[in-house]
């Protein structure tokens, strides 16, 4: 599975558009990029999944150039509720079985 | 509600003694995992289970055991074996093999285990 690197830590503040940069250079042909949010004493929770270009959902969008090497989540206006770990994770969606990498992530701390 | 459930929320035990820590999702999936936390730190995989009575070990599988007799229900025992026990563990399921979809796992809240 493709290692992945991103900053350990980040500040914002309130209302903010946050980007979040996580670098997969030896990302493989059939592997997706996802992105993970964990709050303190809690499991992860699932924020976004792309393999090129741009997507956009509800929360967040996830930005992938074209030579998938590395990609950028972005959260716009962030609020104080936003302040939690986000994981960058690259692999393949068939036959994934469970093997999903997470580093130890980037902690997003937003201020008033 | 559909999702997972594990129990309990803190567990205290003695050193040398066998703990259980318990796993129940209603999601209908057939996958499931067990992943360990530290302080400051990702999640490293302790097993996996694709189906029912079948589970591989994931990265740190030693002192660690599981079963998966149904499919709601993926229990792990962590054993008088396993060095170093207190930390935190989550339990996730998932759609083996989602196709065209996105493939996520749900996580539960988390067991906090702590060995003295």
């Amino acid at each position: 599975l493709a290692k992945t690197t991103q900053p350990i830590s980040m500040d914002s503040y309130e209302g903010q558009e946050v980007n979040i940069t996580c670098s997969h250079n030896n990302i493989a042909t059939n592997d997706y990029i996802t992105w993970y949010q964990q709050f303190p004493s809690q499991g992860p929770r699932f924020i976004i999944q792309g393999y090129k270009t741009k997507v956009t959902n509800e929360v967040a969008s996830l930005f992938i150039p074209a030579d998938r090497k590395s990609s950028t989540l972005s959260l716009p206006r962030v609020s104080l509720s936003d302040t939690a770990v986000y994981y960058c994770l690259v692999g393949p969606l068939s036959g994934n079985t469970g093997k999903l990498i997470f580093g130890q992530g980037t902690t997003l701390q937003v201020k008033p | 509600d559909g999702g997972i459930t594990q129990s309990p929320k803190y567990l205290f035990r003695k050193e040398g003694q066998n703990v259980t820590l318990s796993c129940e999702q209603n999601l209908n999936h057939d996958a499931m995992y067990w992943y360990r936390q530290d302080p400051g730190q990702g999640l490293r995989l302790i097993y996996y289970s694709q189906i029912v009575n079948d589970f591989q070990k994931g990265d740190i599988a030693e002192g660690y055991s599981v079963s998966r007799e149904k499919k709601e229900s993926f229990p792990l025992t962590v054993t008088s074996a396993q060095k170093n026990p207190t930390a935190f563990y989550l339990c996730a399921s998932s759609k083996p093999d989602p196709g065209q979809g996105v493939f996520e796992q749900y996580f539960g809240p988390g067991t906090r285990l702590t060995v003295t």
